[in-house]
């Protein structure tokens, strides 16, 4: 079975802050994802990597960057947390192949006050 | 702007009766379609995918897709109050845009 790790699953962060999301799977797989999940809005996708240090934009990518040094870990990082960035974050993984279905990590529920 | 939608409920059906999800697309060169299944406070899981006009059937589940009028729909039966969740259509974009399109998805409320 595919395990996609997120680091945390509740974390509560200070506006300004600078906040690193931690993702790590453990199936070799080529693409990984980073979305947020909010109510009425649905997943929206922040950036994605098909490859080692390869990133690319995704429909919501201001106020966020990201990191891909090694195949297995995707990292999302908040450069100066807001309010309006308290979501639910979610990883996700899949083969190279297009028609590949997306695994997903446990999520990690972020609180910016 | 290429879309999925889905009504987002809630259905209700009795236990043991068949639920009946229902996704339409906009774009029309769309090849691949997944079905997720989100219970609250936690993240999706697949539950199907389909790529091919017509039904594919895994246990109680069984995903219709029709690429001339666009739909794809998701049917359980035999409905159980653990279907209970949040059940999100996506579809893989044609062309250059290959990236998902999610539905905002559609709640399913099993009584006993």
């Amino acid at each position: 079975d595919v395990k996609v790790t997120q680091s945390s699953r509740y974390l509560v962060k200070r506006t300004g802050e600078k906040v690193f999301l931690e993702c790590v799977q453990d199936m070799d797989h080529e693409n990984m994802f980073w979305y947020r999940q909010d109510p009425g809005l649905g997943l929206r996708l922040i950036y994605f990597s098909y490859d080692v240090k390869m990133k690319e934009k995704g429909d919501i990518p201001e106020g966020y960057s990201v990191s891909r040094e090694k195949k297995e870990r995707f990292s999302l990082i908040l450069e100066s947390a807001s309010t309006n960035q308290t979501s639910m974050y979610l990883c996700a993984s899949s083969v190279y192949s297009g028609n590949s279905p997306l695994h997903f990590g446990n999520g990690t529920r972020l609180t910016v006050t | 702007q290429k879309e999925v939608e889905q009504n987002s409920g809630p259905l209700s059906v009795p236990e043991g009766a068949i639920a009946s999800l229902n996704c339409t697309y906009s774009d029309r060169g769309s090849q691949s379609f997944f079905w997720y299944r989100q219970y609250s406070g936690k993240s999706p899981e697949l539950i199907m995918s389909i790529y091919s006009n017509g039904d594919k059937e895994d246990g109680r589940f069984t995903a219709q897709l029709n690429k001339a009028s666009q739909y794809v729909s998701l049917l359980i039966r035999d409905s159980q109050p653990s279907d209970s969740a949040t059940y999100l259509c996506a579809v893989l974009g044609a062309g250059n845009n290959r990236k998902l399109i999610w539905g905002l998805g559609t709640s399913l409320a099993v009584n006993p």
